[in-house]
């Protein structure tokens, strides 16, 4: 299995709160994602990195911002959290920009926003 | 236009039997990949098969295998012999070369195997 790991695995949190997911790689691999996977709409990509400091937006990134100072660690923050951020999100990891090769995922968190 | 379509929300199959999940693709780059995963009602996401755009054949993993088509751009998932523990969601997802490395998913299929 990829060593993915994702902190905290679910959280609640109130509207208007800052809220910090962190993905934590031990695979050095170049891409990082951050997805949300709402019923109905599959997976949607937030924000992904192709590199330290490097990163882009994804189609949904209205709400979230996203920083990776180091190649292993790739954290997503809701800056004030809204009902509509209630989600699971995974982060993925993917080794070269290479089409051919596949994403692995972390476990998920859930988050809940009251 | 979505990227990737799966039109079956849900599916049924009957244990040892056979199923296929659609998955259509649009795309306009002759470099991409094409992937399935499972996500069992646990929630992890799972990697399950494969296929390059240049693959002349199609792939194939255990009972898996995944049905190519690409001038109808289709990229079927094919599991033979179903077992109860296949029962889970189904998501067919692409990259491209040219697509900012990002993977497209589409909205899944709910597979159940009924005993």
């Amino acid at each position: 299995d990829a060593g993915i790991t994702q902190s905290p695995r679910h959280k609640v949190t109130e509207t208007g709160t800052p809220v910090t997911l962190r993905c934590h790689q031990t695979e050095n691999h170049r891409y990082m994602y951050w997805y949300r996977q709402d019923p109905g709409h599959g997976l949607r990509l937030i924000h992904y990195s192709y590199g330290v400091k490097d990163t882009d937006k994804g189609e949904v990134s209205d709400g979230y911002s996203v920083s990776r100072s180091k190649t292993e660690d790739f954290l997503l923050t809701l800056e004030s959290a809204t009902s509509s951020q209630t989600s699971v999100y995974f982060c993925a990891i993917s080794e070269s920009q290479e089409p051919f090769r596949g994403a692995f995922f972390g476990q998920g968190t859930r988050l809940t926003v009251v | 236009a979505q990227k990737i379509t799966q039109t079956q929300p849900g599916m049924f199959v009957q244990e040892k039997e056979a199923v296929t999940l659609d998955c259509t693709y649009d795309t306009s780059d002759p470099s991409y990949g094409l992937f399935w995963y499972k996500q069992p009602s646990s929630g992890e996401m799972i990697f399950l098969i494969y296929q390059g755009s240049y693959d002349q054949q199609n792939a194939t993993e255990g009972r898996y295998s995944l049905n190519f088509q690409k001038a109808r751009k289709s990229a079927n998932l094919v599991i033979s012999a179903s077992q109860l523990g296949d029962s889970a969601m189904y998501f067919c997802a692409m990259r491209e070369l040219q697509g900012g490395n990002q993977f497209y998913f589409g909205t899944g299929t709910s597979l159940t195997v009924i005993p």
